[in-house]
């Protein structure tokens, strides 16, 4: 079963907005991550938060996690048309120690020029 | 510099025929070594992971099969393709032990079978 769900499905901005992508999952975790994807390619890894931090900041990306609500965000500020891809949340929702992450179905961002 | 080739890019293939993905990851050793497969407009499904030679876990029963018959070598096979393994099909390492960390994904093999 699914174990992060990413809202919205897919979020259209203009160029210079921020861009906020919200993922929710369901059972306790060691770490969330998040996973960048253009149209027809590989998964790039973005961020990485751990279940004990809060905030955790890379550049342009902003992460906050709330394990009390299960809940993690990604703001992308002051986007770019570069920006538009899918975008993946990622949980070790077995607990980690087979090192498998669960995906969501992702939230596909069009950031117009 | 740790790479992963994955290949074929695209497939395009009969129902009942064989099929066959490689994918080599290069730079490091003893990875964990995985294969997901990701529907249209869905997220992405993990069907095998692997944490060292001949050692083969399948997430989901289904007709496919994983090989690692090298430590940096990962194989994804199917005797008799079905209609529904139609799908974008990414290979992916990661570093063994420890606690989850980042996955590195390869390009992706693009299967359709008609």
């Amino acid at each position: 079963s699914q174990q992060g769900e990413e809202d919205p499905q897919a979020l259209s901005i203009q160029e210079g907005e921020n861009a906020t992508m919200n993922c929710s999952y369901k059972t306790s975790i060691n770490n969330l991550q998040w996973y960048r994807q253009n149209s027809g390619r590989g998964l790039v890894h973005l961020i990485l938060i751990r279940s004990n931090e809060r905030e955790k900041h890379s550049g342009r990306l902003r992460v906050t996690l709330d394990t009390s609500k299960k809940s993690s965000s990604l703001l992308i500020t002051a986007s770019r048309a570069a920006d538009t891809a899918s975008y993946f949340c990622a949980t070790d929702g077995y607990g980690g120690s087979q090192g498998n992450l669960i995906f969501g179905k992702g939230t596909k961002l069009s950031v117009k020029p | 510099s740790q790479t992963i080739h994955q290949w074929p890019a695209t497939l395009v293939q009969p129902v009942g025929s064989p099929l066959s993905l490689e994918c080599t990851v290069e730079g490091t050793s003893n990875p964990n070594l995985y294969w997901y497969r990701q529907a249209a407009g869905r997220g992405l499904q993990l069907l095998f992971y692997s944490v060292g030679i001949g050692q083969i876990s399948s997430e989901v029963p289904q007709n496919l099969s994983a090989s690692r018959p090298q430590d940096r070598q990962f194989i994804l096979s199917s005797k008799k393709l079905l209609l529904s393994d139609s799908g974008f099909y990414l290979c992916a390492w990661s570093r063994l032990g420890g606690s989850t960390g980042e996955l590195f994904f390869g390009e992706g093999s693009r299967l359709t079978v008609l």
